[in-house]
């Protein structure tokens, strides 16, 4: 079973500073197709989980630019490039094809 | 318009059962492995369920395999969970999502 590991668990930042939080998973997220089925989720305070990312580097249609996906194999970033106060939220990663979620990574403003 | 809406969930009894449904609109329904994840309060996501479009194939999460079903109606536009001898640690909000859309969640809580 693929366990997903995030860091940091709680990342205070400043606003229009940038954020990263890393994702590693136990083996390797590459599937049988060549694709690697690794995704972000944001969680504002009281709402649904949203996803931002699929397949790594790919955002969602409405996503803001400032929010950018990198990885392969085991090892996988999120970074928001300046962080804005509607980004406060917990960022999970997830694997795309059994629904495997990391720990979440609660993002606050300094 | 594309959404998800979950129903059916609420207050029971330790060794209980539920039912809650999904009803999902605005896309083609049939094309979609859909899915059940549950967020216990202040916690994080577990994937607890998951079927594939034609409904043959499901995947349970080894704490609720043997006592909750998935299943589907393509004719309706309907997923569902049912959730037999449930726990207290079944207490969460209960998702319906799609890879990319989610319901708004509905609480299903276990206790005496």
């Amino acid at each position: 079973e693929v366990v997903l590991t995030q860091s940091p668990l709680s990342l205070p930042v400043t606003l229009g500073q940038p954020a990263s939080i890393s994702c590693r998973s136990s083996q390797s997220l590459v599937y049988s197709d060549g694709n690697t089925y690794l995704n972000w989720f944001q969680q504002r305070p009281g709402q649904s989980p949203r996803r931002l990312i699929y397949k790594v580097s790919n955002r969602d249609s409405g996503v803001p630019d400032r929010f950018s996906g990198s990885g392969s194999g085991t090892e996988f970033t999120l970074k928001i490039s300046r962080v804005e106060a509607e980004d406060v939220a917990v960022y999970y990663c997830m694997q795309g094809k059994r629904w495997t979620f990391g720990q979440g990574t609660k993002v606050e403003i300094k | 318009e594309v959404q998800l809406v979950e129903s059916g969930g609420g207050l029971v009894q330790p060794g209980g059962s539920l039912r809650l449904s999904c009803a999902a609109s605005g896309f083609t329904f049939s094309r979609y492995w859909m899915h059940w994840v549950r967020q216990a309060p202040g916690t994080g996501l577990l994937g607890v369920s998951r079927i594939s479009g034609d409904g043959t194939n499901t995947d349970y999460a080894d704490s609720v395999k043997g006592r909750f079903t998935i299943s589907r109606d393509n004719a309706k536009n309907m997923l569902y969970m049912q959730m037999n001898s449930l726990r207290v640690e079944d207490t969460a909000v209960y998702y319906c999502a799609r890879d990319d859309l989610w319901g708004q969640g509905i609480l299903v809580t276990v206790s005496s």
